[in-house]
């Protein structure tokens, strides 16, 4: 059963406007979420994250929010740009982030048309 | 920033072979090295977590006498597939823990195709 979901397997926006990317959970022992980007044929890079005690992160173009209630947090970009074209996964862990085992969704792969 | 390498970014093998893939974090020490794998279409499933100079932890479902994991140092991490089969042709991934609450550094990926 997967215990962290990204039920959309794609995305298609247009440059300049806004991408979000969402992701369910089902456990709620999870204390810490974050969202990797990944290129084909590359290892994912970490993006941003939200620790379970806040409900919105926001890095540049990217800001993460968290509804606890809902066990539901989406990544919002804006403006999208056509390298922002990737596939994007959100990880959970319950241990804080720190070292131990992310939970991944199946990923959503973005396209910014130009 | 922070960098980790895998070697080889591809390897095709011969059903029956094994398989070395090393993993190393090149600017900072690592305690802790996870091993990742991700068919198509899904998404990354943790195999195991290496710990340098113990024993490697392995999740479940995984056969640790088929994936050997070896943690030599604080800077290596190697995962070798024995008797490799066609159906663990997938592409493996390694990261290395990063201070708490800030994930981990992923490599780069081997691409592993079992012929």
């Amino acid at each position: 059963d997967q215990q962290v979901k990204q039920n959309s397997p794609s995305l298609s926006v247009q440059e300049g406007r806004i991408s979000i990317l969402n992701c369910d959970y089902t456990n709620s022992m999870f204390d810490y979420f974050l969202w990797y980007k990944k290129y084909p044929a590359e290892g994912p890079t970490f993006l941003i994250s939200i620790s379970s005690i806040k409900d919105k992160n926001e890095d540049g173009r990217f800001t993460v929010f968290l509804n606890k209630s809902a066990k539901h947090l989406s990544l919002h970009i804006v403006p999208s740009q056509p390298g922002d074209s990737a596939v994007y996964f959100c990880a959970a862990s319950s241990d804080g982030g720190s070292q131990g085992n992310l939970i991944f969704g199946k990923g959503t792969k973005l396209s910014v048309k130009p | 920033g922070a960098v980790v390498s895998q070697h080889p970014s591809w390897v095709i093998c011969k059903s029956g072979t094994s398989v070395k893939i090393e993993c190393r974090s090149l600017d900072f020490q690592a305690t802790t090295m996870f091993w990742y794998r991700q068919f198509p279409k899904q998404s990354l499933m943790l195999m195991a977590t290496s710990n340098e100079g113990s024993k490697a932890t392995y999740e479940q479902g995984v056969e640790k006498d088929k994936f050997l994991i070896n943690h030599a140092s604080l800077t290596l991490s190697t995962l070798t597939v024995t008797s490799a089969h066609p159906e663990d042709s997938s592409f493996y991934i390694c990261s290395a823990s990063r201070p708490p609450g800030a994930g981990q550094y992923f490599g780069p990926g081997t691409r592993l195709t079992v012929t």
